[in-house]
């Protein structure tokens, strides 16, 4: 079956620090995968996509993710957090088969502490 | 750009009326918009596909006559719960698909049913 994990519910980084918000995926093909963000009580913000090619993307707000092939993963990261930065994180990955189904994660809470 | 509305944001109704949603994308033309539920501290469970013009393609264990989803238009979808109850109270996302399979949310709606 499709899935995408988020192993962490929950990551505590000190204010400065880099910060990491990891998920891997099982889905077949070359899929395509996001990143999304979500503040209480909104809706989610698109942060990032990864289609082709480099696998490091650049996306909103200073972050990035690194897409690693063999181990179907899909890490967040940003190199210094902020504390504005603590939010409700989701990945997501939709399989690229001819449908537009996306598949999300569980979702991990970041906690930037000042 | 890619600027995804709901009304209303929050909406309080009393058990077995009904209550209409609006998803709209204001600055771009989506053909598939899609309905989810998120209950607290969980990820987003998606309920429908809707697509301009045609019927919804509802998720298993969603109730049709229920959940009534219209896509009249390239800019708006409206999810109806029809005689609701308390446990429809739930914190409904609407997305319109964008380029490259990305979607883009709205800040989401409270419904709460007395």
């Amino acid at each position: 079956a499709q899935s995408v994990a988020q192993p962490e519910d929950q990551v505590n980084v000190a204010e400065g620090n880099p910060l990491t918000v990891k998920c891997t995926y099982s889905v077949s093909g070359n899929p395509y995968l996001f990143w999304y963000v979500q503040y209480p009580n909104r809706g989610l913000q698109f942060l990032l996509k990864y289609i082709t090619g480099d696998n490091l993307v650049k996306g909103s707000y200073g972050f990035e993710a690194e897409f690693n092939k063999s181990q179907t993963s899909f890490h967040l990261k940003k190199p210094s957090a902020l504390v504005s930065d603590s939010a409700l994180y989701f990945c997501a990955v939709s399989p690229n088969t001819g449908g537009f189904k996306t598949i999300f994660g569980a979702g991990t809470r970041l906690f930037v502490k000042a | 750009g890619a600027v995804v509305s709901q009304h209303p944001s929050w909406v309080i109704c009393k058990s077995g009326t009904s209550v209409k949603i609006e998803c709209r994308s204001l600055d771009f033309q989506a053909t598939t918009m899609f309905w989810y539920r998120q209950f607290p501290k969980q990820s987003l469970m998606l309920m429908a596909t809707s697509n301009e013009g045609s019927k919804a393609t509802y998720e298993q264990g969603v109730e049709k006559d229920k959940f009534l989803i219209n896509h009249a238009s390239l800019t708006l979808s409206t999810l109806t719960v029809t005689s609701a109850h308390p446990e429809d109270s739930s914190f409904y996302i609407c997305s319109a698909l964008g380029v490259g399979n990305t979607q883009y949310f709205g800040p989401g709606t409270r419904l709460t049913v007395l």
